[in-house]
């Protein structure tokens, strides 16, 4: 069964710099996502994909964020300049065209220090 | 602003108990609702969801839920439940606005005891 598949598991980062966070969403979606969740609260989302450019966007995703799809297989999450409270697991997930269900991938956890 | 409450933070059961995990949300538009489980160091997995018809929707290894609109709440069921089972859970809602981003709870961490 297809899945989305994210890199790296576990990203350790000092406060300032950048990161970029990975995904490869399933081969025939066509709409990407990112969330994050915070230890300890609820899964957020950040920003919704289509097209090669943002459909949506929460508060959250501000200046210092950005996503690319650099190819036809890989989506990115670059945080430019990374501070403490941006530690937290990120999630990618993709769907369909036509379909509301997301499929998520198993998250990448960032840690700034 | 849309919010999704779980009321239920931790749930703790013997196997074989039966599992009823809360779900309300505040929106008063059309919703698409979900229901979404999170196995020990795996993602998340879809369980269930909602989109209309038959409020009562069955999803994968014997799980159901139930849309109530009168009381904007997505209950979520199951008769027996397993050790297996102990996950942590998340409702989710996308109101149908075009967009796809879904809203979830805090989740509903569930431990089942042998």
């Amino acid at each position: 069964e297809p899945e989305v598949t994210q890199t790296p598991s576990h990203q350790v980062t000092q406060m300032g710099q950048e990161v970029i966070l990975r995904c490869v969403p399933i081969s025939n979606h066509l709409y990407f996502y990112w969330y994050r969740q915070i230890l300890g609260q609820k899964v957020e989302f950040l920003v919704s994909f289509y097209n090669n450019e943002i459909s949506e966007k929460s508060e959250i995703f501000d200046d210092q964020f950005s996503v690319e799809r650099p190819d036809g297989s890989n989506f990115t999450l670059k945080i430019r300049s990374t501070k403490l409270e941006d530690s937290a697991m990120y999630f990618c997930a993709s769907s369909a065209t036509g379909r509301v269900e997301q499929f998520f991938g198993p998250g990448t956890r960032l840690t700034v220090l | 602003a849309q919010s999704v409450s779980q009321h239920n933070h931790h749930v703790i059961l013997s196997e074989a108990a039966s599992l009823e995990l809360g779900c309300n949300y505040s929106y008063g538009g059309t919703v698409n609702l979900f229901w979404y489980v999170q196995y020990p160091g795996q993602h998340l997995q879809l369980l269930l969801k909602y989109f209309s018809g038959d409020p009562l929707v069955k999803g994968i290894k014997g799980f159901e839920a139930e849309f109530i609109k009168s009381k904007f709440s997505f209950n979520l069921r199951k008769p027996s439940v397993q050790w297996s089972d102990t996950a942590e859970y998340f409702c989710a809602v996308n109101p149908q606005t075009g967009a796809n981003n879904l809203f979830f709870g805090t989740g509903t961490r569930l431990t089942v005891i042998p």
